[in-house]
C-alpha cells in the first residue's frame, strides 16, 4: 500500500547550522512531492514542492532532493533559524488530488 | 494569516449534538478538502470536491457529512460523534491538477 515515511522524528540542531530532514515513500506512480511546515496551533505551511521529472529544486534558504531511485526526498535548510522549529511533513500524490502525508519530524533549533 | 479560513476555531459538542465546520476560500480554487489530524500524527485525508462535486470519500463513517455549496465554500456536518472524532480538523484548497494545498488553521473539535 501507499505509505511515507520519515527516518528522524526529532532533529535538534543549533542556530546557524544546516538542517537536513529525510523522508521514504513506497508508492512508485508517485509523481508530485511536497513539504510543509507545520507551527503548533496551525495548519500545515507549504515550503516547497518538486514533480517526480525533477531531481532538485531550490527555494528560499531551502531545497528539496529527489531520488526516485531509492524512493527518498528530503529537505534542506540553510542557516537555520529558531523560527524554522516546527514539524515538517513531507507528502506525496499520484496527482489524483489524494496527497498523503509521512509521519513528520519536529525540528527543534536552540540559539 | 492563511488565505483559508475556517470556522469555528474551536469547538466542543456532545455526542448527541449536531454542528457544522465552515470554511472559506477566495483564491479561486476549484478543488477543497478535509483532512482530520490528531495530536502528533500526519493529516489524514477525508473527502475532495473537485468543482463542486464529492470526488474522494476515504471510507468517512457516515456522521460526517460534507457540502460544497459553491466553489469558495466547504462545510462540514457533524453527527451522533464520538469521542474518539476529536480531533483537529483542517480544511485546505488548490488548484486543478499538482499543485500545493493551502490549509486553514483549522477547528479543534472535543467530543464530550
Amino acid at each position: 500500500g501507499e505509505s511515507v515515511g520519515l527516518h528522524l522524528p526529532t532533529l535538534s540542531v543549533q542556530e546557524g547550522d544546516n538542517s537536513i530532514i529525510n523522508c521514504a515513500y513506497s508508492n512508485s506512480a508517485s509523481d508530485y512531492f511536497i513539504w510543509y511546515k507545520q507551527e503548533s496551533g496551525k495548519g500545515p505551511q507549504f515550503i516547497i514542492d518538486i514533480r517526480s521529472n525533477m531531481d532538485k529544486r531550490q527555494g528560499q534558504r531551502v531545497t528539496v532532493l529527489l531520488n526516485k531511485t531509492v524512493k527518498h526526498l528530503s529537505l534542506q535548510i540553510a542557516a537555520t533559524q529558531p523560527g524554522d522549529s516546527a514539524v515538517y511533513f513531507c507528502a506525496e500524490s499520484t496527482g489524483f488530488q489524494k496527497l498523503v502525508f509521512g509521519t513528520g519530524t519536529r525540528l527543534l533549533v536552540s540559539p | 494569516d492563511t488565505e483559508v479560513t475556517q470556522t469555528p476555531k474551536h469547538l466542543v459538542m456532545g455526542m448527541t449534538n449536531k454542528k457544522s465546520l465552515k470554511c472559506e476560500q477566495h483564491m479561486g480554487h476549484r478543488a477543497m478538502y478535509w483532512y482530520k489530524q490528531k495530536a502528533k500524527k500526519p493529516p489524514e485525508l477525508m473527502f475532495v470536491y473537485s468543482y463542486e462535486k464529492l470526488s474522494i470519500n476515504e471510507s468517512v463513517p457516515s456522521r460526517f457529512s460534507p457540502e460544497c455549496p459553491n466553489s469558495s465554500l466547504l462545510n462540514l456536518h457533524l453527527h451522533a460523534l464520538q469521542p474518539e472524532d476529536s480531533a483537529l480538523y483542517l480544511c485546505a484548497s488548490s488548484q486543478e491538477g499538482n499543485s500545493p494545498l493551502h490549509f486553514g488553521n483549522g477547528t479543534r473539535l472535543t467530543v464530550t
